[in-house]
């Protein structure tokens, strides 16, 4: 059961400009979750974003939650030949009887061309 | 250096032959999973434990077997029965506490019938 949604499949942006992926879910949520895989690897984690909350940064990344219109919004800044990878978003579904189960999404191709 | 260690990278399997996925982690961490991702798609959850000797079906879990005798291992078999195995196959575990963590993963194996 796929819950995430993220729009768009690929970007293609140039090395300094920012890069911005959405990401919509269908069900009430615990937390949200951002994923980066480099090509033939496993995922990293990037940031947690609690359903309480509504936005969030870590470092070069911005992170938004709106609960009411269940989607998220990922942010790099001044984004880099490295930041090159596919994104997931991730859903901790409410209700999941504190299963820690989490919910991908299909991800976005994000190329960036120095 | 603690993480997860998925082996091998990369495995060959006849028709009609089992074999296993090995996952390992020196983490302590309670919850382990195994994902199936297929290529430009998200990742899909086969089985997932959140505690020695006791584990779960995911979403795709027929053809798939699993075992957790040990905190640290939490091995993947793909049996006969799962007639489309060929896909990258990813471990993940994570310290659930209330409001969520983090999964940390693992490289993955790539499985291809031949």
């Amino acid at each position: 059961s796929q819950q995430g949604e993220e729009d768009p499949q690929a970007l293609s942006i140039q090395e300094g400009e920012n890069a911005t992926m959405n990401c919509s879910y269908k069900t009430s949520i615990n937390n949200l979750q951002w994923y980066r895989q480099n090509s033939g690897r496993g995922l990293v984690h990037l940031i947690l974003i609690r359903s309480n909350e509504r936005e969030k940064h870590s470092g070069r990344l911005r992170v938004t939650l709106d609960t009411s219109k269940k989607s998220s919004s990922l942010l790099i800044t001044a984004s880099r030949a490295a930041d090159t990878a596919s994104y997931f978003c991730a859903t901790d579904p409410l209700g999941s009887s504190n299963t820690g189960k989490l919910i991908f999404g299909q991800g976005t191709t994000l190329q960036v061309k120095p | 250096d603690g993480g997860i260690t998925q082996s091998p990278k990369y495995l060959f399997r006849k028709e009609g032959q089992n074999v296993t996925l090995s996952c390992e982690q020196n983490l302590n961490h309670d919850a382990m999973y195994w994902y199936r991702q297929d290529p430009g798609q998200g990742l899909r959850l086969i089985y997932y434990s959140q505690i020695v000797n006791d584990f779960q079906k995911g979403d795709i879990a027929e053809g798939y077997s699993v075992s957790r005798e040990k905190k640290e291992s939490f091995p993947l078999t793909v049996t006969s029965a799962q007639k489309n195995p060929t896909a990258f196959y990813l471990c993940a575990s994570s310290i659930y506490t209330f409001g969520g963590n983090g999964y940390t993963f693992g490289s993955g194996t790539r499985l291809t019938v031949v």
